[in-house]
C-alpha cells in the first residue's frame, strides 16, 4: 500500500499570506495526486487532480506541484474561507489519502 | 446539478447488520464510479471501496476488503454499503462520492453519520 505523508500537521497563517503543504508517497505515484480541503461539518471538495490540474470551479490562488514522491499544494494568497484540512489523494495504486494538513488563522 | 444524497444517521448495537445508501441523479449514473470514504471522529479520510455501475466491477481498500460490502442498483441510481456484523470501531461518517475526472472525487454526498454502540 502507497503511504502518503503530509507536513506539516498544523499550518498557523495569516490571511493575506502564502501556503505551503507537502505531501510525500512513499512509492511514486507519477502524477496521479490529487488535492482536496475539507471544513469542518462539510464533505471534502477536490481542488486539483494530477498534481497540477485544478478541478472546475477552483480559483486560481490554489495552485500543485510535483511528480514521483514529492508534491505541493500552494495557496498564493490565503484569503479566510481557505482556512480548513487539506488531503492529498494517490490514484497509482488503489487509492489512498495523506493524514491532512490544518491550516488555521494564526 | 449532479447530486449525491445519502440515507440518514444510524444508530447500531455490535453486532447488528447495516446497510447505507448513495443516490446520484444529474448524470448519467451508469458512465461514473461510485466510492465511499469513511471517516472516524476527528480523523482523516480513508477509502473504501469502488464500484462502477456500468458492469458492477468492485475494488476495496485492502483495509476494508471482508468487512463491508459495496453495491448498486442501476433501475434506481443508487449505491450501497453494507456490514453484516458491526464493531464500535465502525463508528464514524461515511461519504460516498462520484469518480469523475481523472477517476477521482469530484462530487460527494453529505456524510452518514453511522455510530455503533451498546
Amino acid at each position: 500500500e502507497i503511504v502518503l505523508t503530509q507536513s506539516p500537521a498544523t499550518l498557523s497563517l495569516s490571511p493575506g499570506e502564502r501556503a505551503t503543504l507537502s505531501c510525500r508517497a512513499s512509492q511514486s505515484v507519477s502524477s496521479y495526486l490529487a488535492w482536496y480541503q475539507q471544513k469542518p461539518g462539510q464533505a471534502p471538495r477536490l481542488l486539483i487532480y494530477d498534481a497540477s490540474n485544478r478541478a472546475t470551479g477552483i480559483p486560481a490562488r490554489f495552485s500543485g506541484f510535483g511528480s514521483g514522491t514529492d508534491f505541493t499544494l500552494t495557496i498564493r494568497r490565503l484569503e479566510p474561507e481557505d482556512f480548513a484540512v487539506y488531503y492529498c489523494q494517490q490514484r497509482s495504486n488503489f487509492l489512498t489519502f495523506g493524514g491532512g494538513t490544518k491550516v488555521e488563522i494564526k | 446539478d449532479v447530486q449525491l444524497v445519502q440515507s440518514g444517521a444510524e444508530v447500531k448495537k455490535p453486532g447488528e447488520s447495516l446497510k447505507i445508501s448513495c443516490k446520484g441523479s444529474g448524470y448519467n449514473f451508469v458512465n461514473s464510479g461510485i466510492g465511499w470514504v469513511r471517516q472516524m471522529p476527528g480523523k482523516g479520510l480513508e477509502w473504501v471501496a469502488v464500484i462502477h455501475p456500468g458492469d458492477s466491477e468492485t475494488r476495496y481498500s485492502p483495509s476494508f476488503q471482508g468487512q463491508v460490502t459495496i453495491s448498486v442498483d442501476k433501475s434506481i441510481t443508487t449505491a450501497y454499503l453494507q456490514w453484516r456484523s458491526l464493531k464500535a470501531s465502525d463508528t464514524a461518517i461515511y461519504y460516498c462520492a462520484r469518480q469523475g475526472v481523472a477517476g477521482l472525487f469530484d462530487y460527494w454526498g453529505q456524510g452518514t453519520l453511522v455510530t455503533v454502540s451498546s
